[in-house]
């Protein structure tokens, strides 16, 4: 069965970096794309981007350039979420999220001094 | 601000029917399919309807699915109190994926 496996909590201080993996298994991984979306807490979900798993071509939503990374490990089916000089805003649960189907369970990134 | 428009809440009795409505452009509902997702409390997101009326295997058929132009509906028959959940509609919009606000359902 489809499985997205993602890494757990962080807890981070203003400035430092983040990386979230996202392991697949049950499919072959290259076969389908991976988004990744972002939820505030008591907000709604937001669409970060997406990368393509044959290419490793990323596509990043209005917003989410700059600080944030999509990348991927083809030979262990996992993709990663990097964000690099955190700020108390990008506290929020990320998911991954196979093509419009499964999603992972998500992570929860705190970012607070 | 979302770029499609779902209306903040719903609720109904157990045994009824609701449906949430999402409203979006011709950019998106209106020439792609359109999506929605299930989010139970604290659990992630789960897809109920693809290609605007298509249900994944597992999900009950009380779930139903409509498009028609730039708006798109979720119908839940015989509402039960494990439905109470946020609900998102989606759609692609020029290679961008756009949800919805969310609708959070009460079942009273």
């Amino acid at each position: 069965q489809v499985q997205l496996v993602q890494s757990g909590s962080e807890l981070k201080k203003p400035g430092a970096s983040v990386k979230v993996s996202c392991k697949a298994s049950g499919y072959t991984f290259t076969s389908y794309a991976m988004n990744w979306v972002r939820q505030a807490p008591g907000q709604g979900l937001e669409w970060m981007g997406w990368i393509n798993t044959n290419t490793g071509n990323p596509t990043y939503a209005q917003g989410f350039t700059g600080r944030f990374v999509f990348s991927l490990d083809t030979s262990v089916s996992t993709a990663y979420l990097q964000i690099s000089s955190l700020k108390a805003e990008d506290t929020a649960v990320y998911y991954c999220a196979r093509d419009d189907d499964y999603w992972g369970q998500g992570t929860l990134v705190t970012v607070s001094s | 601000q979302s770029v499609l428009t779902q209306p903040p809440s719903a609720s109904g009795t157990p045994g009824q029917r609701v449906t949430i409505s999402c409203s979006g452009s011709s950019s998106n509902i209106g020439s792609n399919y359109v999506y929605w997702y299930q989010q139970l409390p604290g659990t992630a997101p789960k897809l109920l309807i693809y290609r605007n009326n298509q249900r994944p295997s597992g999900v009950p058929d009380r779930f139903s699915g409509s498009k028609s132009g730039t708006s798109a509906s979720l119908a839940i028959s015989g509402l039960r109190s494990e439905d109470e959940a946020d609900y998102y509609c989606a759609a692609w919009d020029d290679s961008l994926k756009v949800f919805g606000g969310g609708t959070k359902l009460t079942v009273l």
